[in-house]
């Protein structure tokens, strides 16, 4: 069975603090992909990768940063947690060059600044 | 840009009936369309997609959706809801054009079967 697990279902940091939210996926996707769930704004796009090491801005990538050191792990980084970074995060992943693949999410991290 | 609309906020539905769930989408070039569902607490899980061929997709736990080029359209249906299905539903787009890029979400439907 196809996996994308996220480090922490729920995580409660403080305004200030460095956080950091890890994905791993066990299918050898190229492409992997942060997202943020809020009520009525749907799934934005903070980030996404196609390869090692390399990184694309989405939507909304202002306060956070991201790392692909390895294939399989794609790690969010909040540099300075504000309480507007309260949300659901989302990790997702596909194979590459197939447009007509769906992406594979994991569990989300509920994370909640205050 | 592409573009996908998921005009109403909420569905209430009796258990028994027949359920919609809408979507439009704009998109230059070939749409490739898809549907996920997420339960209370959970991640996204992919229900169905369209890719080219017969316009009524049919997916996992009953669920079938039908693609309408001249409307843009691809509408999420299921004959007999169950209370089970209450869920949040969205509708994704990409096009041949987009290659490696993400999908791109609506702001997706709150489901809610009624027994």
């Amino acid at each position: 069975d196809v996996k994308v697990t996220q480090s922490s279902r729920y995580l409660v940091k403080r305004t200030g603090e460095k956080v950091f939210l890890e994905c791993v996926q066990d299918m050898d996707h190229e492409n992997m992909f942060w997202y943020r769930q809020d009520p009525g704004l749907g799934l934005r796009l903070i980030y996404f990768s196609y390869d090692v090491k390399m990184k694309e801005k989405g939507d909304i990538p202002e306060g956070y940063s991201v790392s692909r050191e390895k294939k399989e792990r794609f790690s969010l980084i909040l540099e300075s947690a504000s309480t507007n970074q309260t949300s659901m995060y989302l990790c997702a992943s596909s194979p590459q060059g197939a447009v007509v693949n769906e992406q594979f999410f994991g569990p989300g991290t509920r994370l909640t600044v205050l | 840009a592409q573009s996908v609309a998921q005009p109403e906020d909420q569905v209430n539905v009796a258990e028994g009936n027949p359920l919609t769930v809408k979507c439009t989408y704009s998109v230059s070039g070939n749409p490739y369309l898809f549907w996920y569902v997420q339960y209370p607490n959970r991640g996204l899980q992919f229900l169905l997609k369209y890719i080219t061929g017969d316009n009524l997709v049919k997916g996992s736990y009953g669920f079938e959706a039908e693609f309408n080029k001249s409307q843009t359209s691809f509408h999420l249906k299921k004959p007999s809801a169950l209370v089970s299905d209450s869920a949040l539903y969205f509708c994704a787009v990409r096009t041949l054009n987009s290659g490696n890029t993400p999908l791109v979400f609506g702001k997706g439907t709150r489901l809610s079967v009624i027994a």
